[in-house]
């Protein structure tokens, strides 16, 4: 059974703090995708990543994929208020039908002022 | 462009009682979702349609859940004889079409289910 674990699950910090997070698995992944989730909307991709060893930047955030392609990180330089939500990875179901997604649980983040 | 768009926004019910929630996808997107998000968990799958072909029911948790998708495009999720443990956020998404792997899919606001 594919699963995806994140940890931590919960992160309070103060804003200007840096922070990563983790998704790891036992099983290979295809690709990662990571989104973010506020109160009271949907998740929002940020960044899919397709190849082992493989980094994204996208402004203060940082994601790689790790070698094996078991494992993703998250890394988010001089936190904001404005990055508290939930985070959320999740990659193919290789169990269900093409196109469906598992997700992990989440880390949720909080960026204190 | 509108995004994913899901209706109503809070429900609340007795239990026992059968419910319908709505989805509205993005024009176009041949590929469609519900989830499920209890408190402070990740998502759980429940269905998967995409296009004409029979949908994917595998994660539905049991027969009291049902879901359609006409004309290809709104689905409605129905829950019948509701219980307490359904109270949830039920998400829906879309997506233009369902490539494994790069598989971007845009989500609804939810709709708060809460059983009494």
């Amino acid at each position: 059974t594919q699963l995806l674990e994140q940890s931590p699950q919960f992160l309070s910090i103060q804003e200007g703090e840096n922070l990563t997070v983790y998704c790891n698995s036992s099983s290979v992944f295809s690709s990662l995708q990571w989104y973010r989730q506020e109160p009271g909307e949907g998740p929002v991709l940020l960044v899919t990543v397709v190849t082992g060893g493989e980094v994204k930047k996208l402004k203060r955030l940082t994601f790689q994929f790790g070698d094996a392609r078991k494992d993703s990180s998250l890394h988010i330089t001089a936190a904001q208020p404005g990055d508290t939500g939930l985070y959320l990875c999740a990659g193919p179901n290789y169990g269900g039908s093409q196109g469906n997604l598992i997700f992990g649980k989440g880390t949720k983040l909080s960026v204190k002022p | 462009g509108a995004g994913v768009s899901q209706s109503p926004s809070n429900k609340v019910t007795e239990k026992g009682k059968d419910v319908e929630l709505r989805c509205d996808p993005i024009s176009g997107h041949t590929a469609l979702y519900w989830y499920r998000q209890s408190l402070g968990q990740g998502l759980e799958f429940l269905i998967y349609f995409q296009g004409n072909s029979a949908p994917d029911k595998s994660g539905l948790p049991s027969d009291r859940f049902s879901a359609e998708r006409t004309g290809g495009s709104v689905s409605t999720l129905t829950i019948q004889r509701t219980q307490q443990e359904d109270s949830a956020v039920y998400l829906c998404a879309s997506s233009l079409d369902a490539v494994a792997g790069n598989n971007e899919q845009f989500f609804g606001p939810g709709t708060r289910l809460t059983v009494l």
